[in-house]
């Protein structure tokens, strides 16, 4: 069965440090995966997929096939990165998203 | 371009009444999925139409149904509504043309209760 794993629940990280968001998946086929953010009181949006290979707000995201996880990473946090982030997995050609947990990120001045 | 819009916002119904959302998306997209939200369950996936047929199914009771119009619009409906169906509601919009660059659009969602 095809799964989307986010471990932390909530990443707490100081202005300034590095953060990283844990994301594994289980699929035997060719993964399509997203990273989507949620600001306070805005609509979930996309952040990035992996197939664009591009940067985003200073966010990457590298598919490693062997380990089956598509990690987000930032080097610098700011402020406005404060949200829920979720990992999303698409499996098909069609609309059909499975999303992870979520994790909150909190950064703090 | 107007993005995708859900109504109504809120709605409170009672244990054993039936519910209609909708979904308006983005002008040009032809595919319109559902989700639900829910602190215990998180995301999960509804089901999705496409050109007025439903395309994709996620496990969910055959209480929850939908539809969608020949433009593009689409209500969802959730009949004998249970405590357990209070949850936001979330639609997402994309041109449904299947290619790797294809984006879903959410809107803001529908927060339902039941008491």
């Amino acid at each position: 069965a095809q799964r989307v794993t986010q471990p932390e629940k909530l990443l707490s990280v100081f202005k300034g440090a590095p953060v990283e968001l844990k994301c594994n998946y289980s699929y035997s086929g060719s993964p399509e995966l997203f990273w989507y953010v949620q600001y306070s009181r805005q609509r979930l949006q996309l952040l990035l997929r992996h197939i664009s290979r591009e940067s985003i707000k200073g966010f990457t995201a590298d598919l490693n096939k062997g380990e089956t996880s598509f990690h987000l990473k930032k080097p610098f946090a700011q402020e406005e990165d404060s949200a829920m982030y979720y990992c999303a997995l698409r499996t098909d050609s069609w609309g059909k998203l499975q999303f992870g947990a979520g994790t909150q990120v909190v950064v703090t001045p | 371009k107007a993005g995708v819009t859900q109504t109504p916002r809120y709605l409170i119904k009672t244990r054993g009444q039936q519910v209609t959302l909708s979904c308006s998306p983005i002008s040009g997209h032809r595919s319109v999925s559902w989700y639900q939200q829910t602190p215990g369950q998180g995301l999960q996936f509804l089901f999705e139409y496409f050109s007025e047929t439903q395309r994709n199914k996620g496990n969910f009771p055959g209480r929850f149904s939908g539809r969608q119009f020949s433009n593009s619009r689409s209500e969802m409906n959730v009949s004998t509504l249970e405590l357990g169906d209070s949850a936001l509601y979330l639609c997402a919009s994309s041109s449904g043309a299947g290619a790797t660059t294809d984006t879903q659009y959410f809107g803001p969602g529908t927060r339902l209760t039941v008491l």
